[in-house]
């Protein structure tokens, strides 16, 4: 079993859609958990941490499961510039910084 | 601070020719990373630095695979010899040591994409 994994995708909305990722992961004991974004062809970047009780940040809402291990990402009122690739990050106990990537969902916002 | 710098950004090369990808990380992050990314395999840790020294290789394909962190400012990943199915995207990353909740914030260069032909 993959240490982080992804419903691959894709996505595909209308602009303004609500849309929603969830994201396994297999070690309970992992403390820290992330999404990042990927744009094509380009590099991850760190989109929002995901807390315990969840957390907000704009449009963009991130839950913690623990109890069932996934984590999820809500977008609300999706826009053309949300198309990307989302990344799941965790790491895992004893992981020191060491950042494990799900393969990545893939959302396309259409006009 | 110009971010991660990763050079070549480009990279052709025949198979069982040697291939040296070379980073340079964030001034003052004591971390360092090298990820692959392919469609079928994602991005997948290849080995991080410490400090400069290896902290974990263990996602290091084979032994033809091999990094070096010479000095706070450079890393350096060479295949020798290369192969076709090493043909991907290479990332380096880095960031300073995380909180005592592990929450740190990765940096990645633009990466350097590799085809062995």
């Amino acid at each position: 079993r993959k240490e982080v994994e992804q419903d691959p995708g894709p996505f595909n909305v209308p602009e303004g859609a609500t849309v929603a990722f969830n994201c396994t992961y297999s070690n309970s004991a992992s403390q820290s958990f992330f999404w990042y974004r990927q744009d094509c062809r380009k590099e991850p970047k760190l989109l929002m941490s995901v807390y315990s009780s969840g957390n907000e940040d704009g449009r963009f809402t991130a839950q913690l499961n623990r109890a069932s291990q996934y984590i999820s990402l809500l977008i609300r009122d999706s826009k053309l510039s949300d198309s990307a690739t989302y990344l799941c990050v965790v790491i895992p106990p004893g992981g020191y910084n060491k950042l494990i990537f799900g393969a990545g969902t893939r959302l396309a916002v259409h006009p | 601070d110009a971010g991660v710098i990763q050079s070549p950004r480009h990279e052709v090369t025949e198979m069982g020719q040697e291939v040296t990808l070379r980073c340079k990380p964030i001034s003052g992050h004591d971390y360092l990373f090298w990820y692959r990314q392919t469609m079928m395999r994602g991005l997948e840790l290849l080995i991080y630095f410490n400090n400069n020294v290896p902290i974990d290789d263990s996602g290091m394909p084979e032994d033809r695979f091999s990094a070096k962190m010479p000095n706070a400012s450079f890393s350096t990943l060479k295949i020798q010899p290369s192969e076709p199915r090493d043909s991907a995207v290479y990332f380096c990353a880095s960031s300073l040591r995380g909180n005592r909740q592990g929450r740190t914030e990765a940096f990645f260069g633009q990466g350097t994409r590799l085809t062995v032909v």
